[in-house]
């Protein structure tokens, strides 16, 4: 059974670098497409991107310039890095596995990052 | 840029009797491999979402089969057959888009037990 579950830092500040990783259990992060997604009150359910180990990553457009999503294949885990974070950027971060080209079939419990100085 | 529109976004139900949640695309959802790719998702208190329904109509395994989804183009339509206190929580409808990649999540409708 596939698990992922987020870790990271719950408070950034305001102008800095929120990092977060996705840890996987069952399935190796060389064998699937795998998503960050936010969900805020503000902006509801939000795709950030994806990535594939053996291909370039894809981004939201709205955020392509501040993301890099990358993977540690040693350590089978999935990165989120996002620069110039401001209050906008306060949600619960998901990371997911893409099923298919479409839907999002296993989902990591999320992580609370609030922006704030 | 593409929006999801869903209707109604509050949605109090009595048990037993049946639900239906319309997600309404701004553009066609056909793709250029001819698919659609619309999926649905159910995400309960304080739980992250789960996906129910993928391809406008494919239940994912797993799910009950009193969810069900149709539509084509830009109309699509969530029915549960009869509701259940479990379904209570928040519907998404979700597009994906293949060149250039890109996801589009509905913003939600909230179902409850009358």
């Amino acid at each position: 059974q596939v698990h992922l579950q987020e870790s990271g830092p719950g408070l950034v500040k305001p102008s800095e670098t929120l990092s977060l990783t996705c840890g996987f259990t069952g399935a190796s992060v060389k064998s699937y497409y795998w998503s960050w997604i936010r969900q805020s009150p503000e902006n509801g359910l939000e795709w950030i991107g994806f990535f594939f180990y053996t291909a370039r990553a894809y981004y939201n457009p709205s955020l392509k310039s501040r993301v890099t999503i990358s993977a540690d294949l040693a350590k089978n885990q999935l990165s989120l890095r996002l620069t110039s974070v401001t209050a906008a950027d306060t949600a619960v971060y998901y990371c997911a596995r893409l099923y298919g080209n479409d839907a999002f079939d296993i989902w990591g419990p999320g992580t609370m990052v609030t922006v704030s100085s | 840029d593409l929006v999801l529109t869903q209707t109604p976004l509050s949605l109090p139900v009595t048990l037993g009797q049946p639900a239906s949640i319309s997600c309404r695309s701004s553009q066609s959802l056909v793709q250029s491999d001819g698919n659609t790719y619309l999926s649905w998702l159910q995400q309960r208190p304080g739980q992250p979402p789960r996906l129910l329904i993928y391809k406008i109509s494919n239940r994912f395994s797993g799910v009950p089969d009193r969810f069900s989804g149709s539509g084509a183009g830009t109309d699509f339509t969530l029915k549960i057959s009869r509701v259940e206190a479990e379904d209570v929580g928040i519907y998404y409808c979700l597009q994906a888009t293949q060149f250039p990649p890109m996801y589009t999540f509905g913003q939600g409708t909230k179902l409850e037990i009358k």
